[in-house]
């Protein structure tokens, strides 16, 4: 089972960042989205789809669609530039993957 | 303030086993409400959820790596660990634990532990 996510995306500082994970099995399984900077440990953003744990930024959001799931990122900062993981699960919660990653460039 | 540190050797040669350890400060490993995970990451690739572990020793593994993998647990030290067989180049990456929360997700992390792999 795999996680789908584009190697990339660029933003203008400002604008509106959507990152998107995509995988079958993520209409029965929630999904979680990861911040991580260069050399350091990822940082949890996104918890069941849609919450966010106390501390993180309220411009960081995110939505489920069917087999679909997005995190958005408004009015991008050039301290939000990293690399951005989904993770969930396989159909049954037996066990647990992550996308490959996403590269956020601020311009 | 919980906090998780990796600690083991840096290099392996290929064909042995890779053992590290976690320590968890700030917190006991004897909780209901938490798994104990290790995930690993390649240089420049994505994240690889390779295990986790109940306080009790009750482990879940990646199907993949199953065959390799062996996680333990020891309440008195704090600690959780684990065992990587027969490494080859492939298995050389940075290696996180970090403390799992069902449906809340990997919400601690430790700062990761860069292993190689060369004879």
């Amino acid at each position: 089972y795999e996680l789908t996510q584009s190697p990339s995306v660029s933003v203008s500082p400002g604008q509106t960042a959507t990152i998107t994970c995509s995988g079958d099995a993520l209409p029965k399984q929630y999904a979680y989205w990861y911040q991580q900077k260069s050399g350091q440990a990822p940082l949890l953003l996104i918890y069941k789809d849609t919450e966010r744990p106390s501390g993180i930024p309220e411009r960081f959001s995110g939505s489920s669609t069917g087999t679909t799931v997005t995190l958005t990122i408004s009015g991008v900062q050039a301290e939000d530039e990293a690399d951005y993981h989904c993770q969930s699960a396989d159909t049954n919660g037996t066990y647990v993957v992550f996308g490959g990653g996403t590269k956020l460039t601020v311009l | 303030q919980v906090q998780l540190q990796e600690s083991g050797p840096g290099l392996v040669k290929p064909s042995q086993t890779l053992s590290l350890t976690c320590t968890l400060s700030g917190g006991s490993i004897s909780t209901e409400t938490y798994y104990w995970a290790w995930i690993r990451q390649p240089p420049g690739k994505g994240l690889q959820w390779i295990g986790s572990i109940f306080y009790s020793g009750r482990a879940y593994y990646n199907p993949p790596l199953k065959r390799r993998v062996t996680l333990s647990v020891d309440t008195s030290k704090n600690q959780f660990s684990l065992m990587l067989t027969s490494v080859t180049a492939a298995d050389a990456a940075a290696y996180f634990c970090a403390r799992e929360v069902r449906e809340a997700g990997y919400d601690y992390w430790g700062q990761g532990i860069l292993v190689s792999v060369s004879s």
